[in-house]
């Protein structure tokens, strides 16, 4: 059975532009959560999807926001990028509420 | 604000002890429980979980669970040069996809 697959794995940016980043759940998993992880602040919850709804929301600028697609990948976004969005960007998927959560590799972002 | 806490660390034991890492958390709420291992560079693996209280074995891992105290615990035996990482403690409070995970405890177990 497949992973979590997150893409790209590095990026690169400047200030100002946008991202978006890519996860594939395990397949048959509804659930995918967010997460920014920096040296700092570590593990921070950005938001969970649920058959294409967002189901809850962390404590982030509306710069960041997501989606999911009926076949349950989903992409997170972010607009106007800040030199502090340099982060690990981990996804997760969870077959059931409240039950095991499962992380794919990440995306390595860095804001130039 | 619900939080979780751990030993900041780095914790240090010497191969084939037994390693203890403790984590609390705030809100009496809470109902599923987890273990994390994050190798340097990488991304967090999933190692126990637990939801009721008492202990739950798997391997040499022993998690465990006391939620009149508020208290999770991992008990690692037989500690390898392999289990070096940080673990990280997330506790999920309302049985969605948020988990709120603790600052982790770096773990270094000596040859």
């Amino acid at each position: 059975k497949a992973g979590v697959t997150q893409t790209p794995r590095y990026l690169i940016k400047t200030r100002g532009q946008q991202v978006t980043l890519s996860c594939s759940p395990i397949s048959g998993h509804r659930s995918v959560s967010w997460y920014q992880q920096t040296p700092g602040q570590g593990l921070q919850f950005l938001f969970e999807y649920f058959s294409e709804t967002q189901r809850n929301k962390g404590n982030f600028p509306g710069r960041f926001s997501g989606r999911q697609f009926s076949n349950s990948r989903s992409e997170m976004n972010v607009s106007t990028l800040e030199l502090g969005d340099s982060a690990l960007y981990l996804c997760a998927s969870s077959g059931q509420q409240g039950r095991e959560a499962f992380f794919g590799q990440g995306t390595r972002l860095t804001v130039v | 604000q619900k939080e979780v806490e751990q030993n900041s660390g780095p914790l240090s034991v010497p191969e084939g002890a037994i390693a203890s890492l403790n984590c609390t958390y705030s809100d009496r709420g809470s109902q599923s429980f987890f273990w994390y291992r994050q190798y340097s560079g990488k991304s967090p693996e999933l190692i126990m979980s637990i939801y009721s209280n008492g202990d739950k074995e798997d391997g040499r891992f022993t998690a465990q669970l006391n939620k009149a105290s508020q208290y999770v615990s991992l008990l690692i035996r037989d500690s390898q040069p392999s289990d070096s990482a940080t673990y990280l403690c997330a506790v999920n409070y309302n049985q969605g996809g948020k988990l709120i995970f603790g600052q982790g405890t770096e773990l270094s177990v000596k040859p």
